[in-house]
């Protein structure tokens, strides 16, 4: 089965910040990764797919990059409403395997 | 609109079984793929299963293989999950997810970009 490690697991951030959250697949994945945000209580929410394609809807601060092994999710002025949990999700093979989730909150 | 409801979920003793159940509506569900995930209180995500369209092919990770079956049916538009042998480590919101296959860049990719809003699985006595 394919690792995904992301990092930090945990952020502290100011609305305006720019801030960046990155995923490590344990073998080459190409570009089959997928972020996804969930806030409490509800269910996750996809933010890009293919590594760097936005999902229809979501904002454009929201960007994606990497292929291979590393990949990074980047928040170009977080917005209050980016507080969340947000997973990567590699789709290269079966299992779908995610990330642990990086928890980014208010500083 | 694009949508897809669980049921099924609830209290049960170790060893028990449940059926969960996903109605799926507002597109042709007979022509995705569709998986589980799971999340258990303050956990992260998990995947579960996953299941062809046309329910020929399953797949399950390991921590479930042999207690848990995934199935369709196309004609009623449901996704269903078989779970017996329930343990405590079951214990979960249960999500039932469809998957997309998109064909871009001369590659075809795959994402989970509907997901309803879980059901709940109490495993305890």
């Amino acid at each position: 089965d394919i690792q995904m490690t992301q990092s930090p697991s945990s952020l502290s951030a100011s609305v305006g910040d720019r801030v960046t959250i990155t995923c490590r697949a344990s073998q080459s994945i190409s570009s089959y990764l997928n972020w996804y945000q969930q806030k409490p209580g509800k269910a996750p929410k996809l933010l890009i797919y293919g590594a760097s394609s936005l999902q229809s809807g979501v904002p454009s601060r929201f960007s994606g990059s990497g292929s291979g092994t590393d990949f990074t999710l980047t928040i170009s002025s977080l917005q209050p409403e980016d507080f969340a949990t947000y997973y990567c999700q590699q789709s290269y093979s079966t299992p779908r395997t995610f990330g642990q989730g990086t928890k980014l909150e208010i500083k | 609109e694009v949508q897809l409801v669980e049921s099924g979920g609830g209290l049960v003793q170790p060893g028990g079984s449940l059926r969960l159940s996903c109605a799926a509506s507002g597109f042709t569900f007979s022509t995705y793929w569709m998986h589980w995930v799971r999340q258990a209180p303050g956990k992260g995500l998990v995947w579960v299963s996953r299941i062809n369209s046309d329910g020929s092919s399953t797949t399950y990770a390991d921590c479930v293989k042999g207690r848990f079956t995934i199935s369709r049916d196309n004609a009623q538009n449901t996704l269903y999950l078989q779970m017996n042998s329930l343990r405590a480590e079951d214990t979960a919101v249960y999500y039932c997810v469809r998957e997309v296959r998109s064909y871009y860049d001369s590659t075809y990719y795959y994402y989970m970009d509907v997901w309803g809003k879980g059901t709940t699985v109490t495993v305890s006595s």
